[in-house]
């Protein structure tokens, strides 16, 4: 069963706008934590934002913020007021204790164009 | 502060050739992952490793082979590589002990196997 999903290949926004990547997950364990890394056309892994799935506050960054709905397991990134820049791909990842040990799952990704 | 490095950064392949992908991390990461990359597939795990001499498998091991013999360093070997590990990979590193801390990537390996 896929531990992160990402429903979203791609996704267009207006610049300026605000956008929503969605992302659930899918764990049986208490203590777990969920990332968002960018990746741009060059390919480099960007780390962008972090949420604890103890944290009762929703996780910012900038323009980047977790929409965290621990019930409903979704861990939604938003981006407010879009750039040019921000067009990528965008991947949803889990840490979570397995057997003694830390893995660290991503989703297939969300390929983000912001448009002029 | 070089972070995680990887070597080579691309490679080309024949069909049963054997060849090895190094990383290596220089924040005493203790935790340290290999990931293939595939165009609509995300990123998938192949093999990791929780220490120095320690590895294990991950989603999609087969045809992989790891070392890790000191704890800067990890090891990605293909036996006899395939068209169907035509792919990027990425090494990855991270602080063990919790779940709150990002995960360190290398620049990325661009293989072909003809």
């Amino acid at each position: 069963a896929q531990k992160i999903t990402q429903t979203q290949p791609g996704m267009f926004v207006q610049e300026k706008e605000a956008v929503t990547l969605d992302c659930t997950y899918d764990t049986s364990d208490q203590s777990y934590g969920l990332f968002w890394y960018k990746q741009p056309s060059s390919g480099e892994m960007i780390f962008l934002i972090y949420q604890g799935s103890y944290d009762e506050q929703n996780a910012t960054e900038g323009r980047y913020s977790l929409n965290f709905q621990k019930a409903r397991k979704s861990a939604n990134l938003v981006i407010s007021a879009s750039q040019l820049g921000d067009s990528a791909m965008y991947f949803c990842a889990m840490r979570e204790k397995e057997g003694g040990s830390e893995k660290l799952v991503f989703g297939k990704g969300t390929k983000l164009t912001v448009n002029p | 502060n070089a972070g995680v490095t990887q070597t080579p950064k691309f490679r080309v392949l024949k069909t049963g050739q054997s060849m090895t992908l190094l990383c290596a991390q220089d924040m005493n990461h203790e935790y340290m992952y290999w990931y293939r990359q595939d165009p609509g597939m995300g990123l998938r795990l192949i093999h990791y490793s929780v220490g120095e001499g320690t590895t294990a498998k991950g989603e999609v091991p087969d045809g992989y082979n790891v070392s890790r013999l000191k704890k800067q360093n990890f090891l990605l070997g293909l036996e006899s590589a395939a068209p169907s590990q035509t792919s990027v990979y990425f090494c990855a590193s991270t602080q063990s002990g919790t779940v709150n801390t990002e995960a360190f990537f290398g620049q990325g390996t661009r293989l072909t196997v003809v």
